[in-house]
């Protein structure tokens, strides 16, 4: 079956503009995660999605950084006011359930690079 | 909070050559442990994972690992590492019922043919 999607595949764009990314997780899959992924470096938690409510948002690292999920499928991360130091590789997970025991099935990214 | 680290950046070996990861985690509670691999162009995917049970973990394409709890140890380990093998591989862990995974740095592993 499909697997996680996310778009665009990459992101040019300007200090000091708005983007949106946009994530579709496995059909089914309750549980979305949300990782920053910048170079040299892991994944980075962000932010948890179970169904339609943000669970988890400890990992975003200012409030410039928003994600909503309104029908408990599609996620969107929204980033304001971007900064140079916001480029990097912005990985989508999903998971049946509820995170912790359940395998995490990531999506390709979406490379963002903010000039 | 719990924090990981892969001790080899680069790692590069000949093909039929043993393969030995180094993952060492820090925190003080019951941990899952997850190995992940990234292919050159494709996205991250699951290659084992240990929840509880049998401390010697085997995944997919040949992969085992093995948790050390006296140690905070997870290393990945594969007997003969074949020119496919080539990938990033993360070591990650969290909590039981805990949604932040953290991520090691991963290792950069080439392999010869």
């Amino acid at each position: 079956g499909a697997g996680v999607s996310q778009t665009p595949s990459n992101k040019v764009t300007e200090k000091g503009k708005y983007v949106e990314l946009r994530c579709d997780p496995i059909s089914g899959h309750t549980a979305l995660y949300w990782y920053r992924q910048s170079l040299g470096q892991g994944p980075e938690f962000l932010i948890y999605f179970q169904g339609t409510g943000a669970a988890d948002d400890s990992g975003l690292p200012n409030d410039r950084f928003f994600a909503v999920r309104p029908e408990g499928s599609v996620s969107t991360l929204k980033i304001q006011r971007t900064e140079r130091g916001d480029s990097a590789v912005y990985l989508c997970a999903s998971s049946p359930q509820r995170g912790g025991l359940e395998t995490q099935y990531f999506g390709p990214g979406t490379r963002l690079l903010v000039l | 909070a719990q924090s990981v680290s892969q001790h080899n950046h680069h790692v590069i070996l000949s093909e039929a050559a043993s393969l030995e990861l180094g993952c060492n985690y820090s925190y003080g509670g019951t941990v899952n442990l997850f190995w992940y691999v990234q292919y050159p162009g494709q996205h991250l995917q699951l290659l084992l994972k240990y929840f509880s049970g049998d401390p010697l973990v085997k995944g997919i394409k040949g992969f085992e690992a093995e948790f050390i709890k006296s140690k905070f140890s997870f290393n990945l380990r594969k007997p003969s590492v074949q020119w496919s093998d080539t990938a990033e591989y993360f070591c990650a862990v969290n909590a039981p019922n805990n949604n932040d995974m953290r991520f090691g740095a991963g290792t950069r592993l080439t392999v010869k043919p």
